[in-house]
């Protein structure tokens, strides 16, 4: 099964608004990796945070890990049109990385 | 851009054709991975390479094999192609002295089988 869970599956915001996913998983990890994909593409790795960080930045991203609650969460301050695509969240726990379920964000002019 | 490269894009082909998807990548990794994505969403390992002469199943039993003779070259072949066969498949490759580091994925390789 799966190890990330990923919420909500779709999600439609004006551009301007921030946007919010949120993944939680089940097993001890060593770090935790978002990527993104657009429709009928390869994904790209946005931004990875280790087990013992708490918080991170990349430009309009933000990302939070709570190891206790298993879970974690990407913010993207000020979407833009160019911000639809899929957003995965995914776990390391050895040497191989297990992808979440995928949040569609559909972003509106 | 990553520099890892996925052929054929698309594939449409009969039922008990054998096929092979190539995926070669120019930045010396030494891992590589095929994922099979599903047409809602979900990613599934389904073979790894830890380097040359290096194969692993991944999580989702697949019918089809790899190989890895050279570094750069990680080609998924399906003997005998089904119906069932038809997903989106995605080749990535990562440093393998970073651990769990940061995956580099190829455009993908949509199959369909009639």
């Amino acid at each position: 099964s799966q190890q990330g869970e990923e919420d909500p599956q779709a999600l439609s915001i004006q551009e301007g608004e921030n946007a919010t996913m949120n993944c939680s998983y089940k097993t001890s990890i060593n770090n935790l990796q978002w990527y993104r994909q657009n429709s009928g593409r390869g994904l790209v790795h946005l931004i990875l945070i280790r087990s013992n960080e708490r918080e991170k930045h990349s430009g309009r991203l933000r990302v939070t890990l709570d190891t206790s609650k298993k879970s974690s969460s990407l913010l993207i301050t000020a979407s833009r049109a160019a911000d639809t695509a899929s957003y995965f969240c995914a776990t390391a726990n050895t040497d191989k990385l297990i992808f979440g379920t995928g949040t569609r964000l559909q972003v509106f002019p | 851009e990553a520099d890892i490269y996925q052929t054929p894009r698309y594939l449409v082909i009969g039922t008990g054709k054998k096929i092979t998807l190539e995926c070669s990548q120019t930045m010396g990794h030494d891992k590589m991975y095929w994922y099979q994505q599903d047409p809602g969403m979900e990613l599934h390992l389904i073979h790894y390479s830890y380097g040359v002469n290096s194969t692993e199943k991944g999580d989702l039993s697949s019918e089809s094999t790899v190989s890895r003779i050279r570094t750069e070259h990680f080609p998924l072949t399906l003997e005998s192609a089904r119906p069932s066969h038809t997903s989106q498949y995605l080749c990535a490759s990562s440093e393998y002295n970073k651990g769990s580091g940061e995956l580099f994925f190829g455009e993908g390789s949509r199959l369909t089988v009639l």
